[in-house]
């Protein structure tokens, strides 16, 4: 079974600031990586996802992510963030052929400061 | 505009009750999905459908029932025997799983507070 966490439960930052939530995974086939936004009461949006190709995937909003295979990990970066990207970021891993199903890890809040 | 409700948005329920939450989808999805979020634990997937009239349980299915009767609809029952309901549900859907990953959509939560 595939596990993921999430490093840092807060991450405090300034803005324009640049920013990188961590994430590291845990499985023993290949997977598909994604990085989800929740604003506060809201669902989540898809920021970016990797399924193949390009190790560097950018997303909305100005967020990149790099699948590092040899470190199991999918590090989030912004380089300037905004007050508005004040959120709560969550990793997931959903198993190649496992049929849509995704593991998240517990989320990173993120709280850009003026 | 296509996309998925879920209501009612916060939920009161006193203990030994049970409740019906609602998640409806215009996206002519097959797939349907419920989640649990506590802080600091990010989502648990409840029980999942991916297609009418059948359901598997997820992680944390005690406590709860689902039902999936019409391709739109997915009501999750929170049960008296669910010992700890308070939290912020979410549900979900997606294209029918096949050879390629198809993403979730999520709706807007509902939040369950038990008094």
């Amino acid at each position: 079974a595939q596990s993921v966490t999430q490093l840092d439960s807060q991450v405090p930052v300034f803005e324009e600031a640049p920013v990188e939530l961590r994430c590291n995974y845990s499985s023993s086939v290949s997977v598909y990586l994604f990085w989800y936004v929740q604003y506060p009461n809201q669902g989540l949006q898809l920021l970016l996802k990797y399924l193949s190709g390009s190790t560097l995937v950018k997303g909305i909003n100005g967020f990149e992510a790099e699948f590092n295979k040899s470190q199991t990990s999918f590090h989030l970066r912004k380089p300037s963030v905004h007050i508005s990207d004040t959120a709560e970021y969550f990793c997931a891993v959903s198993e190649v052929n496992a049929g849509n199903m995704l593991t998240f890890g517990g989320g990173t809040r993120l709280m850009v400061k003026p | 505009d296509g996309g998925i409700t879920q209501s009612p948005k916060y939920l009161f329920r006193k203990e030994g009750q049970n409740v019906t939450l609602s998640c409806e989808q215009n996206l002519n999805h097959d797939a349907m999905y419920w989640y649990r979020q506590d802080p600091g634990q990010g989502l648990r997937l409840i029980y999942y459908s991916q297609i009418v009239n059948d359901f598997q349980k997820g992680d944390i299915a005690e406590g709860y029932s689902v039902s999936r009767e019409k391709k739109e609809s997915f009501p999750l029952t929170v049960t008296s025997a669910q010992k700890n309901p308070t939290a912020f549900y979410l549900c979900a859907s997606s294209l029918r799983p096949d050879s390629s990953y198809n993403e979730q959509f999520f709706g807007p939560g509902t939040r369950l507070t038990v008094l």
